[in-house]
């Protein structure tokens, strides 16, 4: 399969943690990057390879990976974190693109 | 500063051609792939096509071949997007992104950074 299944929409209370989850096949051969995007901008990188964080993105973000899961954590989410996420692999094929996960979003209670 | 630059919005009339750009600046331009992702409004991200612009390999998603051409012009730094007949459904904000790849311990890591800001095209009669 060249898809990759997120939850469609998630919550968490103010500074409690939370865990964004992406699955698919091609998440057992290649690790997944995560997006933040929020109204009216561009995706941000926030999470890329095993556990990576581009310069700038806080230490609260955090990436795992198990079998044909990697997940997306929040530790202490800020009320600034409420956005859509987004994971995105190489698709099966090793297609050069990859393929996106549908996105999910979160909201900060 | 690594950044991507793209041309500003559009608006067209179905059956009218279009081509987009993505300038890219702080870095060799010749060596990353560069993708392009369209954006339809309220929905999710989707991958149209992807090229390396050191020699113009090209890639297209299934659901995008023979619906758009991807070029790029390396010597002024651009990535192009383009359509011969614009449709209605083709109203979207498009982004052009930098993939960066790295293989650690036998395991390949893909990323995109950075984003181009976005160009929205709206096409309506």
């Amino acid at each position: 399969s060249s898809e990759l299944t997120q939850d469609p929409a998630v919550s968490v209370a103010l500074g409690q943690t939370v865990r964004i989850t992406c699955q698919g096949d091609s998440l057992r051969s290649y690790y997944a990057s995560w997006y933040q995007q929020k109204p009216g901008q561009a995706p941000v990188l926030v999470i890329y390879g095993k556990n990576n964080r581009p310069s700038g993105i806080p230490d609260r973000f955090s990436g795992s990976s198990s079998g044909n899961t990697a997940s997306l954590t929040i530790t202490g989410a800020q009320a600034e974190d409420e956005a859509d996420y987004y994971c995105n692999s190489r698709d099966s094929s090793g297609n050069q693109m990859g393929v996106f996960g549908g996105g999910t979003k979160l909201t900060v209670l | 500063e690594v950044q991507l630059v793209q041309s500003g919005a559009e608006v067209k009339k179905p059956g009218e051609s279009l081509k987009i750009s993505c300038k890219g600046s702080g870095y060799s331009f010749t060596s990353y792939w560069i993708g392009w992702v369209r954006q339809m409004p309220g929905k999710g991200l989707e991958w149209m096509g992807i090229i390396y612009p050191g020699d113009s390999d090209t890639r297209y998603s299934p659901s995008f071949q023979g619906q758009v051409t991807i070029s790029a012009d390396k010597s002024i730094s651009t990535a192009y997007l383009q359509w011969s007949s614009l449709k209605a459904s083709d109203t979207a904000m498009y982004y052009c992104a930098r993939k960066k790849t790295f293989v650690n311990s036998g395991s390949l890591i893909d990323w995109f950074d950075p984003w181009g800001q976005g160009t929205l095209v709206t096409v309506s009669s």
